[in-house]
């Protein structure tokens, strides 16, 4: 079963507007961990911005935030003030408590956003 | 500069021939990943290793193979066994704290391989 969903396949936001990505995540661990990747057309992945399960503050960074709503297990990223340089995949995961032990990461399969002037 | 880096970024070889991709990284981390990324999808974990001569199977293993022989290195081999080796190959590497969630996994710039 898929354990990240990320229903939207592309965007396309405007330069200095605000954009949100969404993201969805199956678990019936209490203990988790949210990341949120960027892949611009390097193909690198670039380490954002997590979230633990039991985080009570939505985590930030820069202009990155995300909108941890865990009743309804999602996690979406939300840019502040889109520049250029944000065009790229998006890619959310989950790493979960297996036993005594965090499992591995976990991915979606990503969502296209481009950014245009 | 710490990091990891991956040689070489683009790779082609001949179908029925092994392949070994390399991965590097100097920043002291315990444990390291390879992925797999086909167009359109997500990651999967192909094998990754926490300590130094030890790795484990991920999702995807059949059809590859790793060694870890150092803690700076983990390079992976695309067998002839592997069916559709074309893809994107990413490496990571990460602390290797097992009782950490934000154990945060680092990329390294990938190498695209294709099979001819």
């Amino acid at each position: 079963a898929q354990k990240i969903t990320q229903t939207q396949p592309g965007m396309f936001v405007q330069e200095k507007e605000a954009v949100t990505l969404d993201c969805t995540y199956d678990t019936s661990d209490q203990s988790y961990g949210l990341f949120w990747y960027k892949q611009p057309s390097s193909g690198e992945m670039i380490f954002l911005i997590y979230q633990g399960s039991y985080d009570e503050q939505n985590a930030t960074e820069g202009r990155y935030s995300l909108n941890f709503q865990k009743a309804r297990k999602s996690a979406n990223l939300v840019i502040s003030a889109s520049q250029l340089g944000d065009s790229a995949m998006y890619f959310c995961a989950m790493r979960e408590l297996l036993g005594d032990s965090w499992g591995k990461l976990q991915f979606g399969a990503g969502t296209q956003v481009v950014v245009t002037p | 500069d710490g990091g990891i880096t991956q040689s070489p970024k683009y790779l082609f070889r001949k179908e029925g021939q092994n392949v070994t991709l390399s991965c590097e990284q100097n920043l002291n981390h315990d444990a390291m990943y390879w992925y797999r990324q086909d167009p359109g999808q997500g990651l999967r974990l192909i094998y990754y290793s926490q300590i130094v001569n030890d790795f484990q199977k991920g999702d995807i293993a059949e059809g590859y193979s790793v060694s870890r022989e150092k803690k700076e290195s983990f390079p992976l081999t695309v067998t002839s066994a592997q069916k559709n080796p074309t893809a994107f190959y990413l490496c990571a590497s990460s602390i290797g704290s097992g009782d950490d969630f934000t154990d945060t996994q680092y990329f390294g710039p990938g190498t695209r391989l294709t099979v001819l």
